[in-house]
C-alpha cells in the first residue's frame, strides 16, 4: 500500500525556472494539501484541495498554483522558482475535511532554487 | 485562531515514559487535539488525537485538562525510534491542519 507518493523526491532548479510537483493518493481520500517546510521550522500550508474540483489557499499561497488533476491526483506548480522557495514540499491526504480524522502525508520533495 | 505552546526541546532515556506537554488555552469547544511525529527525513505522521476524554492507542496516550486548555501525550515506554519532533495541532476549522514549532524529543541510550 502506497499511501501518498510524491515524485521527485529532489529537484535543483535555477531561478526563474518553472516545475510541477506531484502527489499522488491511492487511499480514496477526498482531501489533499500542501505543505512546505523550511529548516528548522513546521510545515506552513500553500494549498488545499477539500474534494476533486476545488482548491483553497493556506497560509503561504504566494507564488504558487495547483490543480486538483481528479480524486487521486494533486499537483503544485512554481511557474518563476525563487531562491526563496528553497524548501522541503510535502503533500498530504485526509479521507474528509473533518476535525477528527487523520493526515497522511509523502516522504517530501526536497526542492534547492539557485 | 487558537495556537499551541509547546517546549521545543526535551530529553528522555531509553525504556522510561515521556510526557510532552502542550498548552492551549485558546481552544474553541469544536477543536480536536492533534498529534504528529515527524521522524529525521520523513514526512510527518499521524499519533493520535482526541477532543475531550483521555484516549488510547497502540502508540501512545492523551492525556487532555478537563478545562482543555493543555494536553500530554504520553510515550509509555520510550525507544530510540521515538526520537522525533512532536507536534500538538489544533484543527481550527475543518480544513487546517496548521504546525507550531513542535518539541525535539531527544532519546538516550
Amino acid at each position: 500500500n502506497a499511501g501518498v507518493t510524491q515524485t521527485p523526491k529532489f529537484q535543483v532548479l535555477k531561478t526563474g525556472q518553472s516545475m510541477t510537483l506531484q502527489c499522488a493518493q491511492d487511499m480514496n481520500h477526498n482531501s489533499m494539501y500542501w505543505y512546505r517546510q523550511d529548516p528548522g521550522m513546521g510545515l506552513r500550508l500553500i494549498y488545499y484541495s477539500a474534494s476533486e474540483g476545488t482548491t483553497d489557499k493556506g497560509e503561504v499561497p504566494n507564488g504558487y498554483n495547483v490543480s486538483r488533476l481528479n480524486k487521486r491526483e494533486f499537483s503544485l506548480r512554481l511557474e518563476s522558482a525563487a531562491p526563496s522557495q528553497t524548501s522541503v514540499y510535502f503533500c498530504a491526504s485526509k479521507r474528509e475535511v473533518l476535525r477528527n480524522t487523520e493526515a497522511f502525508f509523502g516522504q517530501g520533495t526536497r526542492l534547492t532554487v539557485v | 485562531d487558537a495556537k499551541t505552546t509547546q517546549p521545543n526541546s526535551m530529553e528522555s532515556n531509553e525504556e522510561e515514559p515521556v510526557h510532552l506537554p502542550c498548552n492551549h488555552s485558546t481552544i474553541s469547544g469544536t477543536d480536536y487535539i492533534h498529534w504528529y511525529r515527524q521522524l529525521p527525513s520523513q514526512g510527518p505522521e499521524y499519533v493520535i488525537h482526541g477532543l475531550t476524554s483521555n484516549v488510547n492507542n497502540r502508540m501512545a496516550s492523551l492525556a487532555i485538562a478537563e478545562d482543555r486548555k493543555s494536553s500530554t501525550l504520553i510515550l509509555h515506554r520510550a525507544t530510540l525510534r521515538d526520537a522525533a519532533v512532536y507536534y500538538c495541532i489544533l484543527t481550527m476549522g475543518a480544513q487546517k491542519l496548521v504546525f507550531g514549532q513542535g518539541t525535539r524529543l531527544t532519546i538516550n541510550p
